[in-house]
């Protein structure tokens, strides 16, 4: 079975510019989380979507924003990007109602 | 406010020594997961505990949660190099709000 997966590996984008990063959740998942690992900081959760929609956002600006597929698929998209930004972000998978999420590998962006 | 904490945060050990990472919290969690992370990769999914008194064993590791659920451990016999890496606990809360709260991690390195 096919883990989560996530593209692009790498971005390094300058302050002001727009990303969006995507993951593909486990088969037959229909929750996907957001995360993101900054540097001294720990995971921090960003977003969580469910059946197409956004069930809980954390605390985090309103310039992080994003959707998911019907196919469960989603994107993360992040405006108006700041040097803060630069983090590893994670996606993560789990069955609805599931506390047990599984992780891709991670978009390591890089805010110049 | 750090709901979980880990300890110790930086572990130095040689092979075939036994180590405990602790995970703590004043809150309840109705499941707790632990994670192994390395540099530059998705966290990787350990084990997942959901009731009070629960213990676990995975090989050489061996999972514990606190019967109030509120705190977990982590006990490795007999460490090998291959342990190295981020150690992360998470918790899932009542209520389903999608997200876990994710302590700060315990670097293990075990040296030959």
């Amino acid at each position: 079975e096919a883990g989560v997966t996530q593209s692009p590996t790498h971005l390094i984008k300058t302050r002001g510019q727009q990303v969006t990063l995507r993951c593909s959740p486990i088969s037959g998942h229909t929750s996907v989380y957001w995360y993101q690992q900054a540097l001294g900081l720990g995971l921090q959760f960003l977003l969580w979507y469910d059946e197409g929609e956004e069930r809980n956002r954390g605390n985090f600006p309103p310039r992080f924003s994003g959707r998911q597929f019907p196919n469960y698929s989603s994107e993360l998209n992040v405006n108006a990007l700041e040097l803060e930004d630069s983090a590893l972000y994670l996606c993560a998978s789990s069955r609805q109602g599931i506390h047990e999420q599984f992780f891709g590998p991670g978009t390591r962006l890089t805010v110049l | 406010t750090q709901l979980l904490e880990q300890s110790p945060q930086f572990l130095s050990i040689q092979e075939g020594e036994n180590l405990t990472v602790y995970c703590n919290s004043s809150s309840v969690f109705s499941s707790l997961q632990w994670y192994r992370q390395e540099p530059g990769e998705g966290p990787v999914l350990l084990v997942t505990v959901v009731t009070g008194g629960e213990v676990k064993k995975l090989k050489r590791l061996t999972f514990q949660f606190g019967d109030a659920r509120k705190d977990s451990s982590l006990h490795i016999t007999a460490a090998q190099t291959g342990d190295t890496g981020l150690y992360l606990c998470a918790g899932g809360r009542y209520g389903n709000t999608g997200k876990l709260i994710f302590g700060q991690g315990t670097t293990l390195q075990v040296k030959p």
